[in-house]
This record gives C-alpha cells, sequence and structure tokens, in this order.
C-alpha cells in the first residue's frame, strides 16, 4: 500500500516570497504523483502531476515540483507567492497500472500574508 | 466543458437519520469516484465505479453507506443512519478509463450531523 506526509500541516509566508511545500511518500512500486489545491469551500484542482520523464514538473499558477526517487518525495515550490495562492494543499500518489486510486496526505494550508 | 456537478452543497441532519446525496460526472467520464474529507484531513476514497459496476468499495462502511450509478451516468451516496462521525465533505470525482488521466472533482457537499 501506498501513504504520503506531508510534513507541515501550516505554512504562513509574506506575499512575494518564495515557499516550499514538502510531500514524502512510500510505496513498494513505481506511483504517479500528484499535487491538488483546494480553496475553500470548493474541490481539488490538479496543480501538476508527475507521470514520467524528467523530473521536474511545471504546473498551472507558476508552481513546479520535482520528484526524487532516492528520497522519495515530491516537493512544491513557488518562487514568488500571491495572496491568491492562499489554500489548502494536497500531496498524492496513485500506484502505477492500478486501478486508478488516489492516496492523499493530510494536506498543508498555505497562508499568504500581506 | 461542464465540471462534476453536486448536490446539495450544504446538508445539516441530526443523528440516525438519512441523507443521499448526488453526482453527476463529466460527460464521457466512465470512472466515478465518492471521497470522504473529514475536517484536517486528506479525501478518503469510499468507492470507485467503472460504467455502473464497482471497482473498489473495500473502505465503504456498508453497514450505513451505499451507493449506485445505475445508468451508468451519474450516481447518488447515501448514509442511513448517520452518526456524528460521518460530518465530513463527500466529493465526487470523475475520469476518463485510461492510464494517466487525470480525476476531475466536483465543489463537494458539506455534511454536519448533530
Amino acid at each position: 500500500a501506498q501513504s504520503v506526509t506531508q510534513l507541515d500541516s501550516q505554512v504562513p509566508v509574506f506575499e512575494e516570497a518564495p515557499v516550499e511545500l514538502r510531500c514524502n511518500y512510500s510505496s513498494s512500486v513505481s506511483v504517479y504523483l500528484f499535487w491538488y489545491v483546494q480553496y475553500p469551500n470548493q474541490g481539488l484542482q490538479l496543480l501538476l502531476k508527475y507521470l514520467s520523464g524528467s523530473t521536474l514538473v511545471k504546473g498551472i499558477n507558476g508552481f513546479e515540483a520535482e520528484f526524487n526517487k532516492s528520497q522519495t518525495s515530491f516537493h512544491l515550490r513557488k518562487p514568488s507567492v500571491h495572496i491568491s495562492d492562499t489554500a489548502e494543499y494536497f500531496c498524492a500518489v496513485e500506484r502505477s497500472g492500478s486501478a486508478r486510486q488516489l492516496t492523499f496526505g493530510s494536506g498543508t494550508q498555505l497562508t499568504v500574508l500581506p | 466543458e461542464a465540471g462534476v456537478a453536486q448536490s446539495p452543497r450544504y446538508k445539516i441532519i441530526e443523528k440516525r437519520q438519512s441523507v443521499a446525496f448526488w453526482c453527476n460526472p463529466i460527460s464521457g467520464h466512465a470512472t466515478l469516484y465518492w471521497y470522504q474529507q473529514i475536517l484536517g484531513q486528506g479525501p478518503k476514497l469510499l468507492i470507485q465505479f467503472q460504467n455502473n459496476g464497482v471497482v473498489d468499495d473495500s473502505q465503504l462502511p456498508k453497514d450505513r453507506f451505499s451507493a449506485e450509478r445505475l445508468k451508468g451516468v451519474d450516481s447518488t451516496l447515501k448514509i442511513q443512519p448517520a452518526k456524528l462521525e460521518d460530518s465530513a465533505v463527500y466529493l465526487c470525482a470523475s475520469s476518463v478509463w485510461t492510464l494517466q488521466e487525470t480525476q476531475y472533482f466536483g465543489p463537494g457537499t458539506r455534511l454536519l450531523v448533530l
């Protein structure tokens, strides 16, 4: 079975500062990796995904993530955040070749301060 | 393209009452998922449908929860009787049944059991 650990439950950061949201996963088989964002009272929206190939993945809204197989990590980064980036961010894994089921982490609340 | 639709958006009931949630996936999406998201946690898969058949319902509390997708399109999730610990957001998602395709999430139904 897979598991996902998001190391920080809350991350406050000032506007225009860089941010990194950490995600580590555990799996005995190959996985696909995802980051989703959830704005208040809304469903989850896909930010980016890693399936194969280049380990640096670029997503929407200026976010990017890097897959590190040796460290089993998939950290999310943005060089300069905006107030509108305030939301909950979820890391998720899907066992490759599986029945398409996602296992989510517990989430990281990103709060961007003016 | 219309997204995943869910209703109602909010529901308040007393314990031991019954409740039903409805989901209409994106047109053409064969796979439909129901997730439970308890406050402060990531979404947890309850049940997965492929067309009108169940792929996985291993985490569905079958003594009180039921779900159906009779015509392979929209789906209903029911809780009867509800318990206090069922208070959560119930998310519906859909995807095309091919590898590497994204799951698209609806806005969710927020349930409060008193």
